[in-house]
């Protein structure tokens, strides 16, 4: 079966950049999409279709991919955006998630 | 406004059975693609189930294949899950998600709900 590996803890200092990775096989071929949760809280989309941003998230979220890897960057991290962090891509018509990465703002 | 509410869950034995609801509003709900994504007790989001907007197509994780049925009521705007020979690893946090228009390699959830918790315990 299809997956996806992210890191499970990414740390940041408030306003550096955080990188949080997602790989898999043949994911440059696929659309890769990122879903930020907080605790007690449903997941929520950030990224969609490699690199766009729904309506309401801030612009220091951005995503991109390169080759078979996917990267959500979030530019002058804040508290706020400290949460886990799952990507999500499509697979022989079954929906794959990442491990889901732990974002922790030091 | 795009609402997604759930409910049905709760305690069952291990080999019982539950039904999920997901109760939609805020868009035509049958244009849409539905799924159930459930996410186990400290663990990471696991996809469970997809169906087209017109029913006509369904698709299930292999964890649960043969055991869970999603369905919908377009009629009714809700959204079902079936969940039947249930096991203690079945207990989690069952989400309903919105999907696009098409299930395809596009595919994303743009709304989710406030989850229903089932746990699965004698």
């Amino acid at each position: 079966s299809y997956e996806l590996t992210q890191p499970p803890s990414v740390s940041v200092s408030p306003g550096q950049t955080a990188s949080i990775t997602c790989s898999g096989d043949k994911l440059g071929d696929k659309y890769a999409s990122w879903y930020q949760q907080k605790p007690g809280q449903s997941p929520v989309l950030v990224i969609y279709q490699d690199n766009r941003r729904p309506s309401g998230i801030p612009e220091r979220l951005s995503g991109s991919k390169s080759g078979n890897t996917a990267t959500l960057t979030i530019s002058g991290t804040q508290a706020m955006d400290e949460a886990d962090y799952y990507c999500q891509a499509w697979d022989s018509s079954t929906v794959v998630f990442g491990g889901g990465t732990k974002l922790t703002v030091l | 406004e795009v609402q997604l509410l759930e409910s049905g869950g709760g305690l069952v034995q291990p080999g019982g059975s539950l039904r999920l609801s997901c109760a939609a509003s805020g868009f035509t709900f049958s244009s849409y693609a539905m799924s159930w994504v459930r996410q186990a007790p400290g663990k990471g989001l696991d996809w469970v189930s997809a169906i087209t907007g017109s029913g006509g197509s369904r698709y299930y994780a292999d964890s649960v294949k043969g055991r869970f049925t999603i369905s919908r009521d377009n009629s009714k705007n809700t959204l079902y899950l079936q969940m039947n020979s249930l096991r203690a690893e079945d207990t989690a946090v069952y989400y309903c998600g919105k999907d696009q228009e098409y299930y395809d390699s596009s595919d994303f959830f743009d709304y989710w709900g406030q989850g229903t918790l089932v746990t699965v315990s004698s």
